[in-house]
């Protein structure tokens, strides 16, 4: 069983909807980071979050410490939106991240 | 501020190759850690640089070996390549314990 894991694996939308991707990890955890990557490779650095809830543009995050669960969502979602959605968890004294599957997200026109 | 960066692209060796990849980190970040993205993979861990000394490692073998210079900037070294060592390969900056920031990725093909 991995220590970081995400749900779903694949997600197809239509554009406009509202968007959840959830992530559970299972030992504590000093931080947890949302990244974004496109074909070709390029990883995005989304949030980092170590409680509560962060917000940019139409990404939301939000941080359950005592559930050991973090939820990315996308509000209004567009087609350039597409991408593989990783979270990735980090451990007390280490910046090792240790990264979930990765969510396959499509949202169509 | 050019972010991450990081050279070659892309890459292609032959299997017992040897091979140096590099990573130039975020202006201000004193912290590189290296990744290996197998093809559909998520990615692995396989060390992190911190004043010029290994402080982490992965489940990687020892032909996987770095350096960090007093600029920051580091290497990746991978000796006796094997055909499992096609990977994209991330570098990620960061100041030690914040938010890493992650270079576009270098391409090895090992044939």
């Amino acid at each position: 069983k991995n220590e970081v894991e995400q749900s779903p694996q694949n997600l197809t939308a239509q554009e406009g909807e509202f968007i959840t991707i959830n992530c559970s990890y299972s030992v504590g955890i000093s931080a947890l980071h949302w990244l974004q990557q496109h074909p070709g490779g390029g990883i995005v650095s989304l949030f980092m979050l170590s409680s509560g809830k962060k917000k940019h543009g139409r990404l939301i995050a939000t941080i359950n410490i005592q559930e050991k669960h973090s939820s990315l969502h996308i509000t209004a979602s567009h087609p350039r939106d597409s991408a593989v959605y990783i979270c990735a968890s980090r451990s007390y004294n280490t910046d090792k991240l240790i990264f979930g599957t990765g969510t396959r997200l499509q949202v169509f026109p | 501020d050019a972010g991450v960066t990081q050279s070659p692209t892309h890459l292609i060796k032959t299997r017992g190759q040897q091979v140096t990849l590099r990573c130039s980190p975020k202006s201000g970040h004193d912290t590189v850690s290296w990744y290996q993205q197998a093809l559909g993979q998520e990615p692995q861990f396989i060390f992190q640089y911190y004043e010029e000394e290994e402080r982490q490692r992965g489940n990687f073998p020892d032909r996987f070996s770095g350096h960090q210079f007093p600029n920051y900037s580091s290497e990746l070294n991978v000796n006796a390549l094997l055909l499992g060592d096609s990977a994209l390969y991330l570098c990620a900056s960061s100041l030690k314990g914040y938010e890493q920031y992650f270079g576009p990725g270098t391409r090895l093909t090992v044939t």
